[in-house]
Order: C-alpha cells, then sequence, then structure tokens
C-alpha cells in the first residue's frame, strides 16, 4: 500500500528563519512520482514541484528546495528566509506511474510565518 | 488562461438530500480528478474520469458518483447526505494522456450537511 507521512502538523516560525517540512513516503512501486501542493486559505491547492522517481536531483527554485532521497524515503521541503506569505497548509502526495490523476496526500504541515 | 472552475462554491444541505457539484477543467485537459477534504480524514481521492470514462476510483460508497461530459466537463453527485460529507470537494485538472503531470485544483466547493 501506499502512504505518505507528514509528521509535523503544524509549525511556526518568524520571518527570515528558514524552515525545512518532512515528508516520508512508502510505496513497493519502482516508478512513481512526489509532489508538494500549498494551500492558501482560498483554498485552491497550488502545485509547488512534482519529482520522479528515477530523479533524485535536488532542486532549488528561488527560496524552496527539495531535497528526495530515496534510501530514507523522503522528500523534504526547504524555505529559506521565509516570509508571511508563505504561512499557508503544505501537502506532500505521492502517485503511481501509471495513475496520475490519483494523488495519496499526506495528512499537510500548517506554515505560520510571523512577522 | 482560465483556470479550473468550480461551481456551486458554497452550499448547505440537510441530511438525506443530495448534490450535484460541477467542474469545468482547463480548456484542451481531458481528465478531470475529484478529491474531498476534511479536517478528519485529510484530502482523499474519490475519483478521476478521461475521455467521459471512469479511470480510477476510490474507497468511497456508493452514494458518491461522477460522470463527465463529452467538453470534459465533470460533475459528481452525492445522493443521501450524511453530516459526515461535509467537505470542501476539490477538483483537478490534468494535461495530456501521460497522466503523470501536474494537477491542476480548482478552489473547491464547500458543502455543509446540517
Amino acid at each position: 500500500a501506499q502512504k505518505v507521512t507528514q509528521a509535523q502538523t503544524e509549525i511556526s516560525v518568524v520571518e527570515k528563519e528558514d524552515v525545512t517540512l518532512d515528508c516520508v513516503y512508502e510505496t513497493r512501486d519502482t516508478t512513481y512520482y512526489l509532489f508538494w501542493y500549498k494551500q492558501p486559505p482560498s483554498g485552491e491547492l497550488v502545485f509547488l514541484i512534482r519529482r520522479n522517481s528515477f530523479d533524485e536531483q535536488n532542486e532549488i527554485s528561488g527560496r524552496y528546495s527539495w531535497n528526495f532521497q530515496k534510501s530514507t524515503s523522503s522528500f523534504n521541503f526547504t524555505i529559506t528566509a521565509s516570509q508571511v506569505v508563505d504561512s499557508a497548509v503544505y501537502f506532500c502526495a505521492l502517485s503511481r506511474g501509471n495513475q496520475g490523476g490519483k494523488l495519496i496526500f499526506g495528512q499537510g504541515t500548517e506554515l505560520s510565518v510571523k512577522p | 488562461k482560465a483556470g479550473v472552475t468550480q461551481t456551486p462554491r458554497y452550499l448547505i444541505k440537510t441530511r438525506g438530500q443530495q448534490v450535484t457539484l460541477s467542474c469545468s477543467p482547463i480548456s484542451g485537459h481531458r481528465s478531470v480528478s475529484w478529491y474531498q477534504q476534511t479536517p478528519g480524514q485529510g484530502l482523499q481521492f474519490l475519483f478521476e474520469y478521461f475521455s467521459e470514462t471512469q479511470r480510477n476510483k476510490g474507497n468511497f460508497p456508493g452514494r458518491f458518483s461522477g460522470r463527465q461530459f463529452s467538453n470534459s466537463r465533470s460533475e459528481m453527485n452525492v445522493s443521501t447526505l450524511e453530516l459526515g460529507d461535509s467537505a470542501l470537494y476539490l477538483c483537478a485538472s490534468i494535461p495530456g494522456t501521460a497522466n503523470t503531470g501536474e494537477l491542476f485544483f480548482g478552489e473547491g466547493s464547500r458543502l455543509t450537511v446540517l
């Protein structure tokens, strides 16, 4: 069975601090995809990144970076120099290689960035 | 480029009633997925449609159903509503046929069952 665990339910930081959101996944598939989504109060899930199981390269996009490690089944997300606008719920998700429309989500981490 | 449109945004029903939610995907996208979001269960996959055919289904009772039209618009229906059906229902639009890309979500339909 597939499963995604985000152990951190809530995180609170002060602006400009760095923060890492943890994601651990379980799957027996060799081909799979990992995602991070951001959900602001409006409710819409905003896509941040997609990674396939064969690409373990870390990725950086502005203040955001992702660390994918198959050896520990983790796909962690770091925000550098956090800002108040980063406050949201962040979800990690997993899909099977041939079922991209079906995402298995973690429970989410609510990030609060205080000024 | 217009995003995913879900209607209605908010609605209130009573137990035993039924509800129909609508989703218009991004133009050119042929796949649509539906998700239920509740505080207790989180985000759960309901079903996925591609070219008017259900391609995948989650673990929900038969009261939850859906369909897709030839213009890719999709509807989901919940019959005999229960209090536990109160949730945010999210629709995702999926580009291409390879089924491995980014999902674009709408803002959801928030259903309250009294």
